[in-house]
């Protein structure tokens, strides 16, 4: 069975800092890879996504995301964070072809001014 | 500007009450999917539907949750009858397939409480 492992339940950094979210999953091939972004109260809208190809994925409001088969992640990145990008993410797995999303449990990313 | 439009955003019933959720996808999407939301459990799929036909419901309790698309424009969660563990945000999506596969667009959200 699909799964999606986010080891970090809550991250604090400092705005301008720099980002990276982890994720791990787990499934026989080679699924479809996405990150999806919730703020407070809304719905989850995507940030990136992965199919083939370039393995380093560029997304919307500046984040990108490195796909790495032999360590089954796709972590989540920003250079330079900003208080607006405070909210929960969340990573998550498709099988190839297929529509129905695996997601994990959320990272909340919490930014100090 | 496309969106999916989720109604109520907010209900407060008590246990034993029918609670219908209500979604239209947005316009030209053939695929629905409804999505439960706890701390304890996060996203958990309900059920989804392409084509207004269901595919899957396995995730969803048949004793007392029922998934329906009257119409391409409409699909409903309904909980008959409600219990306290059923408090959560029910979020439904939609999409397109083939084509965007994977990429689904949320609609903001019903959040339940049962008391």
């Amino acid at each position: 069975a699909q799964s999606v492992t986010q080891p970090d339940i809550h991250i604090t950094v400092s705005e301008g800092a720099s980002l990276e979210l982890r994720c791990n999953y787990s499934y026989g091939a080679t699924p479809y890879l996405f990150w999806y972004v919730q703020s407070p109260g809304q719905g989850l809208q995507l940030l990136l996504k992965y199919f083939s190809g370039d393995t380093l994925v560029q997304g919307i409001k500046g984040f990108e995301a490195e796909f790495k088969r032999s360590q089954s992640s796709f972590n989540l990145r920003k250079p330079s964070v900003h208080w607006s990008d405070a909210a929960e993410y969340f990573c998550a797995v498709a099988a190839r072809g297929a529509q129905k999303l695996v997601f994990g449990q959320g990272t909340r990313l919490t930014i100090n001014p | 500007d496309a969106r999916v439009t989720q109604t109520p955003r907010h209900k407060v019933t008590e246990m034993g009450q029918e609670v219908t959720m209500r979604c239209q996808p947005i316009l030209g999407h053939n695929t629905v999917f409804w999505y439960r939301q706890t701390m304890m459990q996060g996203l958990e799929l309900l059920a989804y539907f392409r084509n207004r036909a269901p595919l899957d419901d396995s995730g969803m309790p048949k004793d007392r949750f029922s998934a329906e698309m009257p119409d391409a424009t409409l699909a409903t969660l309904k909980i008959q009858p409600s219990e306290p563990r059923d408090s959560a945000v029910y979020f439904c999506a939609s999409g397109l397939a083939p084509g965007n596969t994977g990429e689904l667009f949320f609609g903001e959200g019903s959040r339940l409480t049962v008391l």
